[in-house]
């Protein structure tokens, strides 16, 4: 079965602080794709990242960078100079193009800031 | 603009009453799924489709049927709701290959009384 762990349901983090929520996965294909999306309270589904599992180089988007480390089937994000708006649920999930293009999500991680 | 159009947002009915959640994409997209989230369990794949007319189910798709009959409709059907399906539902779409995102629609809330 294709798995995602997210083993933090909720995180805080103080405003201008950097946060890392950890994510891992299970599969045996080698060709995959990594991403993260994140959810306000509004619930709209925003990508914030993604990763190509071929490449080495780590993925970021601004405030927004990624630790893949494929050996161990590790894929956190992590969120530095933390602002009010980056309050949201947080969702991991790979997609495999082997096997119908499927995504699969983890099941989320709750983040808090702090003012 | 690009989007997936969703509808109803909110929707309450009753056990046993038959109803249609649409979803419409115009971004000429062959990858199309249902997601529903529930607190705890994070987002699980209902059905999806890789293109017209081929649909393939997902990870809960007990209780639950679609359709495919023209590239940009992807309606999820109930078609004897119970209350075990209350659920937020989530229609998405995607380009069918390797990196290209999910594009997600803006989500109904369903509760069956």
């Amino acid at each position: 079965a294709q798995t995602v762990t997210q083993s933090q349901p909720e995180m805080s983090v103080q405003e201008a602080e950097t946060v890392t929520l950890s994510c891992t996965y299970d599969t045996s294909e080698s060709d995959y794709y990594l991403f993260w999306y994140k959810q306000p309270p509004s619930r709209q589904m925003i990508l914030v990242i993604r990763q190509e599992a071929y490449k080495q180089q780590n993925a970021t988007e601004n405030r927004f960078s990624v630790n893949f480390q494929k050996a161990a089937k590790s894929f956190s994000l992590k969120i530095s100079d933390s602002q009010l708006g980056d309050a949201a649920m947080y969702f991991c999930a790979y997609r495999l193009p082997n096997t119908g293009n499927q995504f699969y999500f983890g099941t989320g991680t709750s983040l808090t800031v702090i003012p | 603009e690009a989007q997936v159009t969703q509808n109803p947002r909110y929707l309450i009915t009753v056990t046993g009453k038959k109803l249609t959640v649409t979803c419409s994409q115009n971004m000429n997209h062959e990858y199309m799924s249902w997601y529903r989230q529930d607190p705890g369990l994070g987002l699980r794949q209902i059905y999806y489709s890789m293109n017209v007319e081929v649909t393939d189910k997902g990870d809960v798709p007990e209780g639950y049927k679609v359709s495919r009959k023209e590239k940009r409709n992807f309606p999820l059907i109930l078609e004897s709701p119970s209350p075990n399906q209350t659920s937020l539902y989530f229609c998405a779409s995607s380009l069918r290959q390797g990196v290209e995102k999910l594009f997600f629609g803006s989500g109904t809330q369903l509760s069956v009384l």
